[in-house]
């Protein structure tokens, strides 16, 4: 399979624990995107990734969440003390960025938090 | 701003009937519009896309779209529904080329009954 893939698939953890996400790209795919997707809700954005240099943070990425791509490849999405309201699915993507070229995001199977 | 809208979060259809589900969008800018499926426990699947080659857009599965500007809307519909294609439907829009962030609205849930 050589789509994106996140570990770990669920995570259950107490209010205040940090938690961290992985996320593995599609392997040529310069661009890494991270959503939050809450129950019955879209996707919504909170930060990307081009190569290795975070380019932009949504509003909803507070001081307790980061994120980073040390080597232009897979991402961690990291939270710290986490809240009841963090509890989500967190969902990964990745494109292709070409010059002048159209890019298409491909999603991983997303990573269920509950925070207790 | 960018924002889309799904006109109802729940269609229920037979096997062998029309699927339409309803998306407009708002943008100040020609727009790239996407739909997308979830399946249960799953990740977003790209269907099709609209990037202004053509206002009709054939997808995978069967589906199809088309962009009317006039009514700013890319309605997703299928002619038949197959009991696979029970999942949630959410359309999401891009201001530019360049990607970025995808705008998604809050998906509509496909129910399919035999």
């Amino acid at each position: 399979d050589t789509g994106v893939s996140q570990d770990p698939r669920h995570k259950i953890t107490k209010r205040g624990q940090n938690v961290t996400f992985r996320c593995d790209p599609i392997s040529e795919h310069n661009r890494l995107y991270w959503y939050r997707q809450t129950l019955g809700q879209g996707p919504e954005f909170l930060t990307y990734f081009q190569n290795e240099a975070q380019l932009e943070k949504s509003r909803l990425l507070s001081d307790r969440f980061s994120a980073e791509r040390p080597k232009g490849s897979f991402s961690t999405l990291e939270i710290q003390r986490t809240e009841q309201g963090d509890s989500a699915m967190y969902l990964c993507a990745s494109s292709l960025r070409t010059s002048g070229g159209w890019e298409t995001q491909y999603f991983g199977p997303g990573t269920r938090l509950l925070v207790l | 701003a960018q924002s889309v809208t799904q006109l109802g979060s729940h269609v229920s259809v037979s096997e062998g009937a029309l699927v339409l589900l309803r998306c407009n969008y708002s943008s100040s800018v020609p727009p790239y519009l996407f739909w997308y499926v979830q399946y249960p426990n799953q990740g977003l699947q790209l269907l099709l896309k609209y990037t202004s080659a053509a206002t009709l857009v054939k997808g995978i599965n069967g589906f199809e779209a088309e962009f009317k500007k006039s009514e700013t809307s890319f309605h997703l519909t299928k002619p038949s529904a197959h009991m696979s294609d029970a999942a949630e439907y959410f359309c999401a829009v891009s201001i530019n080329q360049a990607g970025t962030a995808l705008i998604f609205g809050k998906g509509t849930t496909l129910s399919v009954s035999s």
